[in-house]
């Protein structure tokens, strides 16, 4: 159980486009899901916290403008990059928790490589 | 500030025993996670330690000692396939998850 899907696998677009990013989770209903990136050689970065149904908190320096989070649904989180730029070129990572109160696991979908030409 | 330490690199030979420490300092503390990184992929859970002591789960063991900040993982037996990142992550008071750099072990035959 506990299994968290990510689609697409690796996406490759042009400067200036965005992309749409789906994070799900398969068996189970998740309240919360976490968006991370990660560059190379480098660790897990936190980007933003998706709550169901509210709007998602954003870590510090993070752009929201830029980075769209949707979770309109118990299985089913979105991360739209806009604009996308080199720079945002990057591996996404997203994670949901068990809605259990007392659950602190988080279980990780298989990650997103964004490469922005 | 939260932070958290680990060694970036260590090297180990297959069948060997090698320890992965780590050191944090978090707002609060609700439990401290290892997860195994491979090159390209996401990480996958290892293991969960949320009260002093050591945690044993086949050829991988876990060690917390909250006092002290400290944790180690332990790998027996290693196989090749065991080279990969280790991450140390801490969930704080927010139960937000604090990550470390994570440690790139190299396994040599």
């Amino acid at each position: 159980g506990a299994v968290v899907s990510q689609h697409p696998s690796r996406v490759i677009c042009k400067s200036g486009t965005s992309v749409k990013i789906e994070c799900r989770s398969l068996d189970f209903q998740a309240t919360t899901m976490f968006w991370y990136r990660q560059f190379p050689k480098q660790s897990l970065m936190l980007m933003a916290t998706s709550n169901e149904g509210s709007k998602a908190t954003y870590e510090q320096g993070v752009e929201k403008d830029k980075f769209l989070i949707n979770h309109a649904s118990l299985t089913l989180s979105t991360l739209t990059v806009t604009s996308a730029h080199p720079e945002d070129s990057s591996f996404y990572i997203c994670s949901a928790r068990l809605p259990d109160r007392g659950s602190v696991e988080q279980f990780f979908g298989p990650g997103t490589r964004l490469t922005v030409l | 500030g939260q932070n958290i330490d680990q060694p970036t690199e260590m090297t180990a030979t297959e069948g060997a025993i090698v320890q992965i420490n780590c050191t944090y300092q978090t707002s609060g503390f609700n439990g401290l996670f290892w997860y195994q990184q491979h090159a390209g992929e996401a990480p996958t859970f290892l293991s969960y330690n949320v009260l002093d002591g050591l945690e044993e789960k086949g050829r991988f063991s876990s060690f917390l000692s909250r006092s002290k900040g400290y944790s180690y993982l332990l790998l027996k037996e290693l196989q090749m396939k065991d080279s990969a990142s280790y991450l140390c992550a801490v969930t704080d008071s927010n139960y937000q998850l604090i990550w470390g750099a994570g440690t790139k072990l190299i396994i040599k035959p």
